[in-house]
């Protein structure tokens, strides 16, 4: 069964803090890892989409990073607007484009 | 680019009523729509496929008689409640997806039933 999980449940870091979300994944054939952001009573904002182990993309104070089992999602020098919950979702190469939600991590940073 | 709207943002009613959700690709065609359903502090549950022109594709577990869902142009999907209780009071969201795999989100629609 495609299965995704993602680590810490919760974070809290200082302004400037830097640290790593993790996404760890099951899935039978990967066709795509996909990382969004979401705010309190929003729909969830793409980041990223990662196809193949080794591949990274940034954006700003984010990169995100694949290997064949799991994604990490860097936070550099954060800032308090980068709080929300991060979502990690895969996509499996029979999975007819249907993504599989983490729970998320939910992001708190303070200044 | 890639924006998606949902409406109403929020809506309340009462049990037993029906609700119907819009779901709006604003600035490209979306052959494919996804309905989604999130529950407080928890992930986003996959809830149907919707195909322009043809019919839903439902999960496992979700009763396609209650929750109808219509994709009847490129840029519209309707998700219609019917018969609603109290324990169908979610966050509802859809998504589009463009060309490539991403799918893009619409703001979300807070259902409450009473």
């Amino acid at each position: 069964e495609d299965q995704v999980t993602q680590s810490p449940e919760a974070l809290r870091l200082q302004e400037g803090e830097s640290s790593s979300l993790n996404c760890s994944y099951t899935v039978s054939g990967l066709r795509g890892l996909f990382w969004y952001r979401q705010d309190p009573g929003k729909g969830p904002e793409f980041l990223f989409t990662l196809y193949s182990a080794g591949e990274e993309k940034e954006k700003e104070r984010l990169k995100a990073t694949l290997t064949k089992k799991e994604s990490f999602l860097h936070i550099t020098a954060p800032k308090p607007e980068d709080s929300a919950t991060y979502l990690c979702a895969v996509q499996s190469a029979r999975g007819y484009n249907k993504l599989i939600f983490g729970a998320g991590t939910r992001l708190a940073v303070h200044p | 680019g890639a924006v998606v709207s949902q409406h109403p943002s929020r809506v309340i009613c009462k049990s037993g009523t029906s609700v119907k959700i819009e779901c709006r690709s604003l600035d490209f065609q979306a052959t494919t729509m996804f309905w989604y359903r999130q529950f407080p502090k928890q992930s986003l549950m996959l809830m149907a496929t919707s195909n322009e022109g043809s019919k839903a594709t439902y999960e496992q577990g979700v009763e396609k008689d209650k929750f109808l869902i219509n994709h009847a142009s490129l840029t519209l999907s309707t998700l219609t409640v019917t018969s609603a209780h109290p324990e169908d009071s979610s966050f509802y969201i859809c998504s589009a997806r463009l060309s490539g795999d991403e799918q893009y989100f619409g703001p979300g629609t807070r259902l409450t039933v009473t």
